[in-house]
């Protein structure tokens, strides 16, 4: 069964730095999401990706953040100098469809900010 | 919000038993789907429900939607310890999706 990949599985960072996490959407799917969940909350949305652009983004979602597609596998999202605070699992997700589809989720990076 | 929001918080049952949870949400959504998530990994999508449909089926799996009352169901019958996990309901509009904040089931043998 297709999956969605991300790498790597945990990364530890310090407070300040960038981090660039990676995903690989299943290869037929057009649509891409970048969701996270901090320890024991719920999991919160921060962009939706389509045609090389951003279609949807949440409030989270500020100047710290960017979303891009390098070349025609990889998906990633860079945090701009790190706060304490974004320590959290970092979803991605893609679909076939923006209506009436389901996501494939990847396994999540565990982001730790020191 | 758009977000659904899931009832009851944690739900403990027996196997073979089964288990219902509840998802109320807010405003107007194309679909709503229903995921699972064992703990410390991803999210699995279970069952889509669309606006304009009322009841779905997949396995044991059962859901419900009723519009007129922005609400949800989710019904796993014969549970089985391998179904303990967090399950989210999730609003769907447009390239929006938004979460619950989960119900944590547990099967006990």
């Amino acid at each position: 069964e297709p999956e969605v990949t991300q790498t790597p599985s945990h990364q530890v960072t310090q407070m300040g730095q960038e981090v660039i996490l990676r995903c690989v959407p299943i290869s037929n799917h057009l649509y891409f999401y970048w969701y996270r969940q901090i320890l024991g909350q719920k999991v919160e949305f921060l962009v939706s990706f389509y045609n090389n652009e951003i279609s949807e983004k949440s409030e989270i979602f500020d100047d710290q953040f960017s979303v891009e597609r390098p070349d025609g596998s990889n998906f990633t999202l860079k945090i701009r100098s790190t706060k304490l605070e974004d320590s959290a699992m970092y979803f991605c997700a893609s679909s076939q469809g923006s209506r009436n589809y389901g996501y494939t989720f990847g396994s999540g990076t565990r982001l730790t900010v020191v | 919000s758009q977000q659904g929001e899931e009832d009851p918080q944690a739900l403990s049952i027996q196997e073979g038993e089964n288990a219902t949870m509840n998802c109320s949400y807010k405003t107007s959504i194309n679909n709503l789907q229903w995921y699972r998530q064992n703990s410390g990994r991803g999210l699995v999508h279970l069952i889509l429900i669309r606006s304009n449909e009322r009841e779905k089926h997949s396995g044991r799996l059962r859901v419900t939607l009723d519009t007129s009352k922005k609400s949800s169901s989710l019904l796993i019958t014969a549970s089985r310890a391998a179904d303990t996990a967090s399950y989210f309901c999730a609003t769907a509009n447009n390239n929006d999706m938004r979460f619950g904040a989960g119900t944590r089931l547990t099967v006990k043998p």
